[in-house]
């Protein structure tokens, strides 16, 4: 199973949206409304951010919003603040009982 | 609330193995499957496979399979990943998660594991 693909890093101004893509294939992302992200601080566990493509975990905050179409996942950003400055993963599940990640995207606040 | 309580850091030759626990509290043990996840020095998040504590049914993937073994222990409400056959590019962060229908909701720590001679 090949990882899904992200852009290696974005950037964005403060108060400005940004957008992570995540790109699969028709068996996985395509497949399932089942895309998670999740924030990665340096040194840090990842922490959950979205799931189920556009589902908010309790406590997280709603600036962070998900979507789909076709083969590819997006996570927007709004309003970004300088705390949002962090690596993001998307995961997808592939069917048959197996996730796949992908390959994580630095997030840089300008 | 939740917590996933991880052991601390390793350092094996290669060759070796690695059993790196996993202890959890604030929930049902049987409840959620325990999915455990490496990390490579900066590298990406690799999904590893999972564990379901109410019936010991795994799944892991296929490049593990011959040297993977996840368990459980229901008395410490505890999961377990043993890795074998240790090679330098086993060096990784590890980390369990809690696995909640198709998503890992809260994770532990994880445990640095270092292969090294």
């Amino acid at each position: 199973q090949s990882a899904l693909t992200q852009p290696h890093s974005v950037s964005g101004s403060p108060g400005q949206p940004v957008t992570i893509s995540c790109t699969g294939t028709s068996s996985d992302v395509g497949a399932y409304d089942y895309v998670s992200w999740y924030q990665q601080y340096p040194d840090n566990a990842p922490k959950l951010i979205l799931f189920d493509v556009n589902q908010w975990p309790s406590g997280v905050s709603d600036r962070f919003s998900g979507s789909k179409s076709g083969n590819t996942a997006s996570l927007t950003i709004s309003g970004l603040q300088a705390d949002d400055e962090a690596i993001y993963y998307c995961c997808s599940y592939a069917g048959n009982f197996k996730w796949v990640f992908g390959g994580g995207t630095k997030l840089t606040v300008l | 609330q939740v917590q996933l309580v991880q052991s601390g850091a390793e350092v094996k030759r290669p060759g070796a193995s690695v059993k790196v626990s996993c202890k959890t509290s604030g929930y049902t043990f049987s409840g959620n499957v325990i999915t455990w996840v490496r990390q490579a020095p900066g590298q990406g998040l690799e999904w590893m496979g999972w564990i379901n504590p109410l019936n010991n049914k795994v799944y892991y993937v296929e490049k593990f399979q011959a040297r993977l073994t996840m368990a459980t222990e229901m008395s410490t409400r505890t999961a377990f990943m043993e890795l074998r056959s240790l090679t330098s590019d086993d060096t990784a962060v590890y980390y369990c998660a809690r696995g909640v229908f198709y998503y890992m909701d809260v994770w532990g720590r994880g445990t640095t594991v270092t292969v090294s001679s």
